[in-house]
């Protein structure tokens, strides 16, 4: 079972670029997330989707884009690389809204120079 | 603003010692969840806890719910170096978002 599929696994931007983190899932989930991981700071949201066509915001959506056109990806677009988005990114997806089991890919290290 | 306290940050201990980790808010979770996450990994799933009061056993690591539903506690007895790994809790705000704590690092040396 492939379960959630983040790529790439590492990243390194120079500021004001731009690209998209793939995510993918095999499990029919409705639910899906994107968080990043910062040293000392937890998990922080940055959007989530119940469900094809459906997105909105975190608690920190700013400079992010997301869209959600299939059940399966959920793409993450950063729309100009600051250094302040250097952080690992996990994308996460479960069965539907929370309190279920969230199943988290392998994470983005994302570098931005 | 943390909304979820973790402590401690760190611990280092010997195999075979006791540990508790906590996870404190002044804010009610309808739910609250325990993962462990390794190095170059997301998180995975350990638990999750629903009800006031209520206790769950996964083999060595005993889980709690707070009465009020305000904090958690995470036991390990006779700690396995196997156990070495950053420990998160979330609670659920709303029906959509998870709030994290930061962690507690946790080290379990042979």
């Amino acid at each position: 079972n492939a379960g959630v599929t983040q790529t790439p696994k590492f990243q390194v931007l120079k500021t004001g670029q731009s690209m998209t983190l793939q995510c993918a899932q095999d499990m029919n989930h409705e639910y899906m997330s994107w968080y990043r991981q910062d040293p000392g700071m937890g998990l922080r949201l940055i959007h989530y989707s119940v469900g094809a066509g459906i997105t909105d915001q975190g608690e920190v959506p700013n400079g992010y884009n997301v869209s959600r056109s299939t059940t399966e990806d959920f793409p993450l677009r950063l729309l100009s690389a600051a250094p302040s988005q250097t952080s690992v990114y996990f994308c996460a997806s479960s069965y539907r809204e929370i309190g279920t089991e969230a199943f988290f890919g392998q994470g983005t290290r994302l570098t931005v120079v | 603003t943390q909304l979820l306290e973790q402590s401690p940050q760190f611990l280092s201990i010997q195999e075979g010692e006791n540990l508790t980790v906590y996870c404190n808010s002044s804010s009610v979770f309808s739910s609250l969840q325990w993962y462990r996450q390794e190095p170059g990994e997301g998180p995975v799933l350990l638990v999750t806890v629903v009800t006031g009061g209520e206790v769950k056993k996964l083999k060595r690591l005993t889980f709690q719910f707070g009465d009020a539903r305000k904090d958690s506690s995470l036991h390990i007895t006779a700690a396995q170096p196997g156990d070495t790994g950053l420990y998160l809790c979330a609670g659920a705000r709303s029906n959509y978002q998870l709030i994290w704590g930061a962690g507690t690092k946790l080290i379990i040396k042979p």
